[in-house]
């Protein structure tokens, strides 16, 4: 079945990177991403990568997916106070294109 | 940036109540969808629609849902007869084309909570 893991909760400290970790089980999934929820507001995408992929960078934001281990991770560079938010991993399919399964999402709280 | 917009952003309503969440997708995306988000739980797919019809519902969505696309700018959900366990924030998305297979991104709004008393 489909299943997305995260931990619920990381604490970092302003300038340290952020490292956000994710478990699927279902290997079929074509597409991993990243949404970002800051609070009282919607799901905003941050990043995605194929699942033939083993990183993406973007700025400030690495994602590297090691696909044998079903492990999906988001790294957030020099953390700031702005990046306080719940991080939601989820991953798309190709015979199911339309829905996106989402874990429960990791609240990152900045220290300073 | 275009955005996906919803309205109301909260709505209160009591039990047994009919409730109509409003949507506007972008306006060039096809393909339409709602989530649903119980407070400290995962975000779920309750539907998507392309062409103005179902294309896939979740077990969640069952006869007491019902979406429409009533002209060319809205797209709705309406949830008859509520129940409490209906209080969540609804999520409406929307892309160019599908997830799965064209990685075509769900650009997310901003969420309706619905609060059923």
């Amino acid at each position: 079945g489909e299943d997305v893991e995260q931990s619920l909760f990381l604490s970092v400290r302003e300038g340290d990177s952020s490292v956000i970790n994710c478990t699927y089980t279902d290997s079929s999934s074509t597409y991993l991403y990243w949404y970002k929820q800051e609070p009282g507001a919607g799901l905003q995408l941050l990043t995605y990568i194929f699942s033939n992929m083993d990183m993406k960078q973007d700025q400030r934001l690495t994602v590297l997916l090691n696909k044998k281990d079903k492990h999906l991770s988001l790294r957030i560079a020099d953390t700031q106070t702005g990046d306080s938010a719940i991080y939601f991993c989820a991953e798309s399919f190709v015979n199911r294109d339309d829905k996106i399964i989402f874990g429960k999402g990791t609240r990152l709280h900045i220290l300073p | 940036e275009p955005e996906v917009t919803q309205t109301p952003s909260h709505q209160v309503t009591q039990m047994g109540q009919e409730v109509i969440l409003r949507c506007v997708p972008i306006s060039n995306h096809l393909y339409f969808y709602w989530y649903r988000q119980i407070l400290g739980q995962k975000v779920e797919f309750l539907v998507s629609f392309y062409n103005n019809e179902i294309s896939e519902k979740s077990e969640i969505f069952d006869d007491q849902f019902s979406v429409e696309r009533p002209d060319g700018s809205n797209f709705t959900l309406k949830i008859r007869s509520t129940k409490l366990e209906d209080s969540a924030m609804y999520f409406c998305a929307s892309s160019e084309g599908l997830a799965g297979s064209a990685g075509d991104t769900q650009y997310f709004g901003p969420g309706t909570r619905l609060t059923v008393l």
